[in-house]
C-alpha cells in the first residue's frame, strides 16, 4: 500500500490523559498537513510541514498540541491532558512539492475522550 | 464572515440530472482551488483541482473558478446514487508565514435519488 497510513485509526481515552497520533505520508512527498475534522463541519487545519520544518500553525492549537516531523518522514501529533473538546476525527495529508499541489489524505484516527 | 462558505444542504438531484454546487471565498489572495468528495466516515478524496479563471473538465465533472467574484462551482452531469456524499470546497489562503493554507468549507451533503 503506497498511500498514507496513520495509525491508530481509533483511540479511546480518559480526560486528562496524552495521547499520540502517527502519519506515514506518501514516500515522495515532502508536505505533511494535520487536520481535524468534527462531525458536520469540513476538515480543519492545523499545522502543516515541509520536510521537517514546521512552516504553519493554526492559531486556534493550543499549547496542549505539539506536532514532529523530526526526519521529513513520518510525523506525529501529540495531544497533551486531553479534554472532551479534543474529540474528533484527526486527518493527515500529504502531497508533493511547494503548494497548491493535490493533497492525499490518510483513514484518520478517531479520538474519543470520556 | 468565514474564509470558505458553502450550503450545507442537502442538495438533492434526481439520477441522470445535474447537480451544482457552489462555493465562495474570502480572502482575494487565495489560490488554488478544490473540490473533495467525502463519504461517510471515509477521509475526503479529491475530485478536481483548478488554479486559473474558466472552466475545467474531467469526465462527469466541471469545476468553474471566477476569481473577481470570489466563487467557484463543481457541476456533475449524469448524476449517479454513487455520487451522494458530501462536497468539500478547499482554498489556499495566504497565511501569516508567506505560505499558503489550506482552508475547506463545511461541505456540501449531495443525495442522488433513483
Amino acid at each position: 500500500d503506497t498511500g498514507v497510513s496513520q495509525n491508530p485509526r481509533h483511540k479511546i481515552t480518559k480526560r486528562g490523559q496524552n495521547v499520540t497520533f502517527r502519519c506515514d505520508p506518501i514516500s515522495e512527498h515532502n508536505r505533511l498537513y494535520w487536520y481535524r475534522q468534527t462531525l458536520g463541519q469540513g476538515p480543519e487545519f492545523l499545522t502543516y510541514f515541509q520536510n521537517e520544518a514546521q512552516l504553519e500553525k493554526s492559531r486556534l492549537l493550543s499549547d496542549r498540541f505539539s506536532a514532529e516531523r523530526p526526519k521529513g518522514s513520518f510525523s506525529t501529533l501529540e495531544i497533551q491532558r486531553t479534554e472532551q473538546g479534543d474529540s474528533a476525527m484527526y486527518l493527515c495529508a500529504s502531497s508533493r512539492g511547494t503548494g497548491g499541489e493535490t493533497q492525499y489524505f490518510g483513514p484518520g484516527t478517531r479520538l474519543l475522550v470520556l | 464572515q468565514k474564509e470558505v462558505e458553502q450550503n450545507s444542504g442537502p442538495l438533492s438531484v434526481p439520477e441522470g440530472a445535474i447537480a451544482s454546487l457552489n462555493c465562495t471565498y474570502s480572502d482575494r489572495g487565495s489560490q488554488s482551488f478544490f473540490w473533495y468528495r467525502q463519504y461517510s466516515g471515509k477521509s475526503p478524496e479529491l475530485i478536481m483541482s483548478i488554479y486559473s479563471n474558466g472552466d475545467k473538465e474531467d469526465g462527469r465533472f466541471t469545476a468553474q473558478l471566477n476569481k473577481a467574484s470570489q466563487y467557484v462551482s463543481l457541476l456533475i452531469r449524469d448524476s449517479q446514487p454513487s455520487d451522494s456524499a458530501t462536497y468539500l470546497c478547499a482554498v489556499n489562503r495566504p497565511g501569516g508565514g508567506g505560505s499558503y493554507i489550506p482552508t475547506f468549507g463545511r461541505g456540501t451533503s449531495l443525495i442522488v435519488h433513483p
